[in-house]
């Protein structure tokens, strides 16, 4: 199957800084990526949806001037934690597909702490 | 809009025993459908998926499924279950609609007794 890596794959930072999570299709060309977040012992949530070249789209409640997505090439797409406050703190995974699979790969998440 | 539901939280089995996880969706045109295992700090890796055809689908590491449209079920099953089983299932519904967007159930973790 097709290989998401997504990087770091845990962060600590401090309360007001910002963080960058960077997902990468390795071996394909990810037309589409996906955003989730999961709490402790709960499911995946759908953060956003975004397409290479174009803006993200958000779930309903996913403030985007927080959570900043960018998607400028079809192998790559960043998540930015601004302004990150301990209650940001959980795991974030992302998946891709390409415009000819029906099947989204998923990374390997990111466990994000912020003290 | 579409959703997952999956009634068990927590399941615990005794090894080698038979295993079957419930999913229940709710979609209003033929279903994408998955099975995710999540180990713990983990991503999600794939078991199987049900796109068409065959209702009956086999996945890895012994798993099947069986899509029942009539039930708005697709069900995990394992007849012999191996303590490495032990970890987080999540059920998901897919929108082709939506991009393949998934829609994830609350996810049963699978504990297993010795």
């Amino acid at each position: 199957g097709a290989v998401v890596s997504q990087h770091p794959s845990w962060v600590i930072c401090k309360s007001g800084t910002s963080v960058k999570i960077e997902c990468r299709s390795l071996d394909f060309q990810a037309t589409t990526m996906f955003w989730y977040r999961q709490f402790p012992k709960q499911s995946l949530m759908l953060m956003a949806t975004s397409n290479e070249g174009s803006k993200a789209t958000y779930e309903q409640g996913v403030e985007k001037d927080k959570f900043l997505i960018n998607h400028a090439s079809l192998t790559l797409s960043t998540l930015t934690v601004t302004s990150a406050h301990p209650e940001d703190s959980s795991f974030y995974i992302c998946s891709a597909r390409d415009s000819k699979n029906t099947e989204a790969f998923f990374g390997q998440g990111t466990r994000l702490t912020v003290v | 809009a579409q959703s997952v539901t999956q009634p068990d939280i927590h399941i615990t089995v005794s090894e080698g025993a038979s295993l079957e996880l419930r999913c229940n969706y709710s979609y209003g045109a033929t279903p994408y459908l998955f099975w995710y295992v999540q180990s713990p700090g983990q991503g999600l890796q794939l078991l199987l998926k049900y796109f068409s055809g065959d209702t009956l689908v086999q996945g890895i590491k012994g798993f099947e499924a069986e899509f029942k449209r009539s039930q708005s079920s697709f069900n995990l099953r394992k007849p012999s279950v191996h303590w490495s089983d032990a970890a987080e299932y999540f059920c998901a519904v897919g929108s082709f609609n939506a991009g393949n967007m998934l829609t994830f159930g609350g996810g049963t973790r699978l504990m297993v007794k010795p």
